[in-house]
C-alpha cells in the first residue's frame, strides 16, 4: 500500500534552514512527489515536482531558496533563509494508477 | 495561466446531496484530468477521487465508493463533484485539483453539514 509518511512539526530560526522528509512506503522508491505548501487559512499551493533523479519542477513564483532532493524512498524539501511567511503547513503527495495519496503534513514553525 | 474557479459556499442538512462545481481554464480541458480533495478544519488533504474529461471516466477513493460521483461537461469546460447522504463529518473545504506540468489547486469550497 502506497503511504507518506511526514513528521507532524519542524522549526527552526529566522534565518537558519529546516530540511523536511516525506518518506514512502517500502518498495515504492521509484515515485515523483508533488510538494504543496498550505498558508493558515489559505488553501494549498503547489511548489515542486521532486523527480526520482534528484532534479525538480517548481511551480511559478517559488522562490530559488526552496529546494528538494531525496535518498532513497526519504523524498526532501528544504526552505533556506527561513522567513516568517515560510511558517505554514507543508504536504507531499504522490499518485500511482487511478489514486493520489498525500503525507499527513508538516507544520512548521519559523522560531 | 490555468485556472480553476470553484462555486460559491453551501450549507446542507444531514442526508442531502450536495454538488460542486469546478470551471478550468488557461488549457485543453480534455488534457488533464480533475481530481477532488478535501480538508476538514484543522485537518489533513484528503483525496476522494479523480475523473478523465477526455473519456469521461472516473475513479473514487474506496472510504467516498457509492457516495460521490465526479462527472466533467467539456463543452464549457467545468467539473462537478457530488457528494451523498452528507453527515457532519463531510463539513470540509473542497477543493478541486489539476495536474499536468505542475499543479493547480481551485479557491477551496466550504460545505457545512448541520441540522
Amino acid at each position: 500500500q502506497l503511504v507518506l509518511t511526514q513528521s507532524p512539526s519542524a522549526s527552526a530560526s529566522l534565518g537558519a534552514s529546516v530540511k523536511l522528509t516525506c518518506t514512502l512506503t517500502s518498495g515504492h522508491n521509484n515515485y515523483v512527489i508533488a510538494w504543496h505548501q498550505q498558508l493558515p487559512g489559505r488553501g494549498p499551493r503547489f511548489l515542486m515536482k521532486l523527480n526520482t533523479d534528484g532534479s525538480y519542477t517548481k511551480g511559478d513564483g517559488i522562490p530559488d531558496r526552496l529546494s528538494g532532493s531525496i535518498s532513497g524512498a526519504e523524498r526532501y524539501l528544504t526552505i533556506s533563509s527561513l522567513q516568517s511567511e515560510d511558517e505554514a503547513d507543508y504536504y507531499c503527495q504522490t499518485w500511482d494508477t487511478g489514486i493520489w495519496v498525500f503525507g499527513g503534513g508538516t507544520k512548521v514553525t519559523v522560531l | 495561466q490555468i485556472k480553476l474557479v470553484q462555486s460559491g459556499t453551501e450549507v446542507k442538512k444531514p442526508g442531502a446531496s450536495v454538488k460542486v462545481s469546478c470551471k478550468a481554464s488557461g488549457y485543453t480541458f480534455t488534457s488533464q484530468h480533475i481530481n477532488w480533495v478535501r480538508q476538514a478544519s484543522g485537518q489533513g488533504l484528503e483525496w476522494m477521487g479523480w475523473m478523465d474529461p477526455k473519456r469521461g471516466n472516473a475513479g473514487y477513493a474506496q472510504r467516498f465508493q457509492g457516495r460521490v460521483t465526479i462527472t466533467g461537461k467539456t463543452s464549457i469546460t467545468t467539473a462537478y463533484m457530488e457528494l451523498s447522504s452528507l453527515r457532519s463529518e463531510d463539513t470540509a473545504i473542497y477543493y478541486c485539483v489539476t495536474m499536468g506540468e505542475s499543479v493547480t489547486w481551485g479557491q477551496g469550497t466550504l460545505v457545512t453539514v448541520t441540522s
